[in-house]
């Protein structure tokens, strides 16, 4: 099945402890994107990685890393979680992010993770 | 201001209603998305468009490029259609890969 799949889906964690959530879609994406979700404030764009080895920073990067070694996986860091980083975040993916609005540029969304920062 | 605008922020319909969510952008913009959020917190990919008119069952997604302004129509709702529909644009030229959104439009439809 073509799935974006992230881990962990829900997690409790403290301050100061790094940590790691995973993004991995098996549909040959090129584009992979990171946003977080906060009650009041909607979706916001943390990074992004329109290739392998491409990455940019969205609109909220602070206290986030991304890397994107290979083409399935962009794991979102947080080296140093505080509890502004409360939060829903969400792993996208898709084939293309170009111009244009050919079922390349069309976005699958991962499940979502939960996360709480004490 | 917020780049992208959508309203209402809530929308209470009867089953059977023609409902209507909008989105106002202010950036020129090459795509836009709509998507829909279930109760259950999973997003999906409803739309994208970046001219004229889409349809999908009874969804139908307008845009109007010089009017920078989106609609999203529900024929026939049902209940099964509550959900938190958001929109989001994708700037035209420099960063293509970045995405912003509106706060979202939550919609119960009644039975």
């Amino acid at each position: 099945e073509a799935q974006v799949t992230q881990n962990p889906r829900y997690l409790i964690t403290v301050t100061g402890k790094k940590l790691t959530v995973t993004c991995s879609q098996n549909m040959n994406h090129e584009y992979m994107s990171w946003y977080r979700q906060d009650p009041g404030l909607g979706l916001r764009q943390i990074y992004y990685s329109m290739n392998v080895e491409v990455t940019d920073k969205g609109d909220v990067p602070e206290g986030y890393k991304v890397s994107r070694k290979e083409k399935r996986n962009f794991p979102l860091i947080l080296e140093s979680p505080s509890p502004n980083q409360t939060s829903l975040y969400f792993c996208a993916s898709s084939l293309k992010a170009g111009t244009g609005v050919s079922g390349a540029n069309v976005l699958t969304f991962g499940a979502g993770s939960r996360l709480t920062v004490l | 201001k917020n780049e992208v605008e959508q309203s209402p922020q809530n929308l209470t319909a009867q089953e059977g209603e023609f409902i209507t969510i909008n989105c106002s952008y202010s950036v020129g913009i090459s795509a836009l998305h709509w998507l829909q959020q279930h109760p259950g917190g999973g997003i999906v990919s409803l739309f994208m468009l970046s001219s004229g008119k889409k349809k999908h069952g009874r969804l139908i997604a307008t845009i109007n490029i010089q009017e920078k302004h989106s609609s999203l129509h529900i024929t026939a709702s049902h209940p099964r259609d509550s959900a938190v529909y958001i929109c989001a644009v994708r700037r035209y030229g420099g960063s293509q890969g970045n995405l912003i959104f509106g706060k979202g439009t939550k919609l119960s439809v009644k039975p």
